[in-house]
């Protein structure tokens, strides 16, 4: 079975200053690590994804991800943090063995506030 | 790039009817389609898979006969919630993957679809 966890449900940072989201994952195989973050009342958007290659990977509005095999981690960064970064962050993780479309394992969430 | 649309946004209707929710992919071809529900504060909860020309495979729990599905082409999905209840309010989310290899590319999600059952 695969799974994600988000372990923090809110995280506050100030405008500027760095921010990270974590997320760890276990699956069998070699994973497929998703960011996506959630507007209010709207569906997920794609921020970046880890696949293979580079382990330090770069996505949508200046975000990153580090992963971290030994850790099974996939926290999500960003160097300088902007009020308009506030929202709802999903990790997701696949297990790259599975054939076809096989489900996607989402975490819980984590809810960025960025202070002003 | 990949774009699903989901319609409609919001819905309210009373408890004994039944609602369909449209999710379409706008420039590309879908075979299969997810449905997900979302509670207030809490993850996506995968409900069923869409698949086009087949039959959907429902997640353990899900009722496929509260919640029918239907994949008629390579761009349309439907859920229809039958017989609605206040317990059936919740955010239901459509989403499909995108074109490459299969499973490393992202998922695209519709906007949603806010359900209320008075």
């Amino acid at each position: 079975a695969q799974s994600v966890a988000q372990p923090e449900d809110q995280v506050n940072v100030a405008e500027g200053n760095p921010l990270t989201v974590k997320c760890t994952y276990s699956v069998s195989g070699n994973p497929y690590l998703f960011w996506y973050v959630q507007y209010p009342n709207r569906g997920l958007q794609f921020l970046l994804k880890y696949i293979t290659g580079d382990n330090l990977v770069k996505g949508s509005y200046g975000f990153e991800a580090e992963f971290n095999k030994s850790q099974t981690s996939f926290h999500l960064k960003k160097p300088s943090a902007l009020v308009s970064d506030s929202d709802l962050y999903f990790c997701a993780v696949r297990d790259s063995r599975s054939g076809g479309y096989q489900k996607v394992t989402f975490g819980i969430g984590t809810k960025l506030q960025v202070i002003p | 790039g990949a774009v699903v649309s989901q319609h409609p946004s919001r819905v309210i209707c009373k408890s004994g009817t039944s609602v369909k929710i449209e999710c379409r992919s706008l420039d590309f071809q879908a075979t299969t389609m997810f449905w997900y529900r979302q509670f207030p504060k809490q993850s996506l909860m995968l409900m069923a898979t869409s698949n086009e020309g087949s039959k959907a495979t429902y997640e353990q729990g899900v009722e496929k006969d509260k919640f029918l599905i239907n994949h008629a082409s390579l761009t349309l999905s439907t859920l229809t919630v039958t017989s609605a209840h206040p317990e059936d309010s919740s955010f239901y989310i459509c989403s499909a993957p995108g074109q490459g290899v299969k499973g490393s590319s992202p998922l695209h999600f519709g906007n949603g679809t806010r359900l209320t059952v008075t």
